[in-house]
């Protein structure tokens, strides 16, 4: 079983559509959580992170976390063509080490 | 923002060359980079953590003679991939952490990647 699971897409959606990007983990030592969003032929770029479970917003992003079923969740609002990327969770524990899952590839259309 | 700057951007070499490949922090101090290699539909897989003046911490599977890892400055670290051959060929990313990030939230900052193809 992998430590990172993440449905790799792709994922089709309107503009102004909802978007909900989800990851599932078995590892419990896992305590901060990453989403990042690559562009094709390009570096990630973190987009936010959270600790330990709860929720966090930041603009049209909102990142969840459920330690007690180990999923991970990434929702946009309003998306736009522009958000069209591969997002990837990665979690971590209290070391540097990032694992990430394989990406889902999200393209909204106009 | 922190930038991370990679060279090259891409490079064909032959098979048995050996291939260097530039990671820099440009606008910070980074004592540990991470490198990490990506291929086609898949994960990043962490292949090495490289700490500044001291060797460099590998992954369980990747060997250390063939990915040789150099940080010699807090602002730029390489990797060399000795004796490529065609498996090599990937998408090579490295990562560096702000030197002043400090605690246990701090951010990795990734380059834009180098893509390696071994004919």
């Amino acid at each position: 079983q992998k430590e990172v699971e993440q449905d790799p897409g792709p994922l089709s959606v309107p503009e102004g559509a909802i978007v909900s990007l989800n990851c599932t983990y078995s590892n419990s030592a896992f305590q901060y959580f990453m989403w990042y969003r690559q562009y094709s032929r390009k570096g990630p770029e973190l987009l936010m992170y959270t600790y330990s479970s709860g929720n966090k917003e930041d603009g049209r992003f909102t990142a969840q976390v459920d330690k007690s079923s180990k999923y991970i969740s990434l929702f946009i609002r309003d998306s736009q063509p522009s958000d069209s990327a591969t997002y990837l969770c990665a979690p971590r524990g209290n070391t540097d080490k990032l694992i990430f899952g394989t990406g889902t590839r999200l393209q909204v259309f106009p | 923002g922190a930038v991370v700057s990679q060279h090259p951007s891409w490079v064909i070499c032959k098979s048995g060359t050996s291939v260097k490949i530039e990671c820099r922090s440009l606008d910070f101090q980074a004592t540990t980079m991470f490198w990490y290699r990506q291929f086609p539909k898949q994960s990043l897989m962490l292949m090495a953590t490289s700490n500044e003046g001291s060797k460099a911490t590998y992954e369980q599977g990747v060997e250390k003679d063939k990915f040789l890892i150099n940080h010699a400055s807090l602002t730029l670290s390489t990797l060399t991939v000795t004796s490529a051959h065609p498996e090599d060929s990937s998408f090579y990313i490295c990562s560096a952490r702000d030197r002043l990030g400090g605690g246990q939230t701090y951010e990795q900052y990734f380059g834009p990647g180098t893509r390696l193809t071994v004919t």
